[in-house]
């Protein structure tokens, strides 16, 4: 089976420009959350999307957005780059909602952003 | 605001013997508590879970013990091999929120 997927892997832009990351989630899986990594710091929780409503939403700026497809995919777009901007994003699925051993989070590989 | 907290960097322990990663967090509305494994150019991979309605938890060679009064957890293992050196970031969470501590990382030496 396969994990989550996201795509690129690795992109480069410049101060200003708009970027779109993308995730595919588990097959079955619902619920997708974006993080953000900054190198030496854990995962900041961005969004979470289940059934394509947004459910949780993180201390980003509006700069930040996402939404999720009926197929489940979601897409996360950031406008107005800054330098700090430049991280490892990540996108992670689970079935549902609500938290619990039935309902554990699977991280993709991450697609790494830089910012010049 | 750095609700959940690492405040070990990195660790190094021989091969065999008790590794003790430790996390605290500061959000009482925190009710379920993960930890994560990472490789590098791989995204985190689930490890162990608690429940705030448990004190322990165990799986194999690894065990979490939660400590709610002191919103203390920590992360067992027990013996310790070379395959677990990797960083491990501890998660607290509640409903559609999860915050994530900077990461220990574990080099266990054979």
């Amino acid at each position: 089976d396969a994990g989550v997927t996201q795509s690129p892997t690795h992109l480069i832009k410049t101060r200003g420009q708009q970027v779109t990351l993308r995730c595919s989630p588990i097959s079955g899986h619902k619920s997708v959350s974006w993080y953000q990594q900054v190198l030496g710091q854990g995962p900041q929780f961005i969004f979470q999307y289940y059934e394509k409503e947004e459910r949780g939403r993180g201390n980003f700026p509006d700069r930040f957005s996402a939404r999720q497809f009926p197929n489940y995919s979601s897409e996360l777009n950031v406008n107005a780059l800054l330098l700090g901007d430049s991280a490892l994003y990540l996108c992670a699925s689970r079935i549902g909602e609500g938290q619990g051993s039935y309902n554990e989070q699977f991280f993709g590989p991450g697609t790494r952003l830089t910012v010049l | 605001d750095q609700q959940v907290k690492q405040n070990s960097p990195s660790l190094s322990v021989q091969e065999g013997r008790i590794s003790i990663l430790n996390c605290d967090y500061t959000n009482s509305m925190f009710d379920y508590f993960l930890w994560y494994k990472k490789y590098p150019a791989e995204g985190p991979t689930f490890l162990i879970s608690i429940s705030s309605i448990k004190d322990k938890n165990e799986d194999g060679r690894f065990t979490v013990f939660l400590n709610k009064s002191a919103k203390h957890l920590s992360l067992h293992i027990v013996p310790s091999q070379p395959g677990d050196s990797a960083v491990y970031f501890c998660a607290a969470s509640a409903i559609n929120d999860m915050r994530f501590g900077a990461g220990t990382r574990l080099t266990v030496k054979p």
